[in-house]
């Protein structure tokens, strides 16, 4: 089955820096690569994702991209603001294959004033 | 995300007992899914559902049943054989090829 790998599991940047969180992935047939964005004690909220026929997708200062021959992929938020501050987690599937998604362990964002 | 409801939103279990937890959906989805959050460890599969009258195990199965008997509806029971029932519950759900949505989660205690 999918194995995916997130680092660094904290990550603490001033604000108004970037922030970088990478994954990787072992299954090849694994084709969409969501990242959800967790506040503590709600769920998950998609805040963007990735398919394998694109390398990257921006939305404003969210961007992902996405590397199928290294089999790993990245979410970069600049301009980070206090309200960024979450865990985040990546995950990745084959869209209409049997299984459900396989998330990394989170990346716990700190944004210092 | 509106549409998935997951209930209770708190849920203390006794020793030796099984608790059923909610979840609903009125997004007319396909495919429903259990996950388990404990801290550090992310967000484990326990069990999914593509299609009424059928789920299949995830990772982490042992200890939980599903029932699938109508389409906007797919409780959990965490039955006395999980030995380590404290967590957060995520329910969610998603159409072929779309992004799943989560509900907002139920946290289960041991007494």
């Amino acid at each position: 089955g999918e194995n995916v790998e997130q680092h660094p599991s904290t990550l603490s940047v001033q604000e108004g820096d970037s922030a970088v969180i990478k994954c990787t992935y072992s299954d090849s047939a694994s084709n969409y690569f969501p990242w959800y964005k967790q506040e503590l004690g709600k769920r998950p909220q998609l805040i963007i994702d990735i398919r394998s026929n694109v390398g990257e997708k921006k939305d404003q200062r969210i961007a992902v991209t996405l590397n199928k021959t290294a089999k790993h992929f990245s979410l970069h938020i600049t301009e980070t603001q206090p309200e960024d501050s979450a865990v985040y987690f990546c995950a990745a599937t084959e869209l209409g294959g049997a299984d459900g998604l396989t998330f990394g362990k989170g990346t716990h964002l700190i944004i210092q004033p | 995300d509106g549409g998935i409801t997951q209930s209770p939103k708190y849920l203390f279990r006794k020793e030796g007992q099984n608790v059923t937890l909610s979840c609903e959906q009125n997004l007319n989805h396909d495919a429903m899914y259990w996950y388990r959050q404990d801290p550090g460890q992310g967000l484990r599969l326990i069990y999914y559902s593509q299609i009424v009258n059928d789920f299949q195990k995830g990772d982490i199965a042992e200890g939980y049943s599903v029932s699938r008997e109508k389409k906007e509806s797919f409780p959990l029971t965490v039955t006395s054989a999980q030995k380590n029932p404290t967590a957060f519950y995520l329910c969610a759900s998603s159409e072929q090829g779309l992004p799943q949505h989560f509900g907002d989660g139920t946290r289960l205690s041991i007494l």
